[in-house]
């Protein structure tokens, strides 16, 4: 159980062009999801907090108007990169919270974007 | 501020052999703790996690962890180790609403 599923899993844009990603609980409700982003050989940068029906809290330093970020619903969340340039390239990993706990997350596959 | 911190960036063990990576954090209360391995190219899968109870804690793929609270530890070990485990390990914490990612430890096993 517990399982989250992104897509795609990578893509590649042009520079200017918007990008969507999508983030989904496949067997259980998230009220919670959280996106992060990962550079080569580096650690997981948390980006934005993402709740069921309400705006995105975002991390100092993240461009919210450039991530976008929608949860619509309690299995799927979303992040748009708008006019991506390529230092937008990057891994992008989501998670989703399973339960009472918040801190037990479940991790994506992560989608690997290149802008070009 | 919370921190965790994972002294060793890279370690080469030889396979068969056993492994301990090393994980300490900064916290004021005792956080909700957590080992995640990622593959190149891949998403994180949790190995083990420790929320409270018993200090050793049982994961998948034959590893363990234990927590320390006067050290401030939980470190990741295996008694020995399969070339399959190559990977980047990454400790993580739960703190106060927040969640915070060491940054990493990449295993080589080399035969």
């Amino acid at each position: 159980g517990a399982v989250v599923s992104q897509h795609p899993s990578w893509v590649i844009c042009k520079s200017g062009t918007s990008v969507k990603i999508e983030c989904r609980s496949l067997d259980f409700q998230a009220t919670t999801m959280f996106w992060y982003r990962q550079f080569p050989k580096q650690s997981l940068m948390l980006m934005a907090t993402s709740n069921e029906g309400s705006k995105a809290t975002y991390e100092q330093g993240v461009e919210k108007d450039k991530f976008l970020i929608n949860h619509a619903s309690l299995t799927l969340s979303t992040l748009t990169v708008t006019s991506a340039h390529p230092e937008d390239s990057s891994f992008y990993i989501c998670s989703a919270v399973s339960g009472d706990i918040s801190y037990e997350q479940y991790f994506g596959p992560g989608t690997r974007l290149t802008v070009t | 501020a919370q921190s965790v911190t994972q002294p060793d960036i890279h370690i080469t063990v030889s396979e068969g052999a056993s492994l301990e990576l090393r994980c300490n954090y900064s916290y004021g209360a005792t956080p909700y703790l957590f080992w995640y391995v990622q593959s190149p190219g891949q998403g994180l899968q949790l190995l083990l996690k420790y929320f409270s109870g018993d200090t050793l804690v049982q994961g998948i793929k034959g590893f363990e962890a234990e927590f320390k609270r006067s050290q401030s530890s939980f470190n990741l070990r295996k008694p020995s180790v399969h070339w399959s485990d190559a990977a980047e390990y990454f400790c993580a914490v739960g703190a106060g609403n927040q969640f915070y990612f060491g940054t990493g430890t990449s295993l080589t096993v080399i035969p």
